[in-house]
């Protein structure tokens, strides 16, 4: 069984620019998250879809960070504009169901992006 | 709101020294809890976890940990070390109540080394 993919592995860019990261969850996967991990810290929440739609977004700075995933599958991670603090790993996780913090189902990551913003 | 203390940054044992990795965690009830590891350049993945039952949870690679209920502990084991074990391991904690939205907390990592 393929795992989570994810591209770029590794992204360069200047404060200001945009940046898009994708994530290809395991298939069959109804439930998709995106983390932030900030060096020294353990992954942060940024957003969590129910097959298309939001479930939690409630830690994604909305006024420079979107995403979506269209058709359930896939999604992107954007950000526009960049800033120095952006700079971190971008994780992507699924789990074959929305319960995974009730321990009934498990999240599955993939391998991130790193993200160094100059 | 439920959180995690991982109150060692980093430690360091002699391949075939028995480990034990901490953790402590703030939450209402009896939360659900998880051990993941970090290799270098990887994802998570998933060592262990624990939402009800014995309180002693066997994980993958040799991993247990133990639930603590009085001391809000639920601290990692392995009682031999391997090289291959050097990583970051993360503590998390879910919230047993069910919702759409299950969101993961997660400590700030301990990270192994392990020497020859």
């Amino acid at each position: 069984e393929a795992g989570v993919a994810q591209s770029p592995r590794y992204k360069i860019i200047e404060k200001r620019q945009s940046v898009a990261f994708w994530c290809n969850p395991i298939s069959g996967h109804a439930t998709l998250y995106w983390y932030q991990q900030i060096l020294g810290q353990g992954p942060k929440l940024l957003i969590q879809f129910q097959n298309n739609g939001v479930v939690d977004d409630s830690q994604l700075p909305k006024d420079r960070f979107s995403a979506e995933r269209l058709k359930g599958v896939d999604s992107t991670l954007k950000i526009q504009p960049a800033k120095l603090e952006d700079s971190a790993v971008y994780l992507c996780a699924s789990s074959s169901s929305p319960w995974a913090g009730t321990g009934a189902d498990t999240q599955y990551f993939g391998p991130g992006t790193r993200l160094t913003v100059l | 709101a439920q959180s995690v203390t991982q109150p060692d940054i980093h430690i360091t044992v002699s391949e075939g020294a028995s480990l034990e990795l901490r953790c402590n965690y703030s939450y209402g009830a009896t939360p659900y809890l998880f051990w993941y590891v970090q290799s270098p350049g990887q994802g998570l993945q998933l060592l262990l976890k624990y939402f009800s039952g014995d309180t002693l949870v066997q994980g993958i690679k040799g991993f247990e940990a133990e639930f603590k209920r009085s001391q809000s502990s639920f601290n990692l084991r392995k009682p031999s070390v391997h090289w291959s074990d050097a990583a970051e391991y993360f503590c998390a904690v879910g919230p047993t109540y069910t919702g759409t939205a299950s969101k993961l907390t997660f400590g700030t990592g301990t990270r192994l080394q392990v020497t020859l």
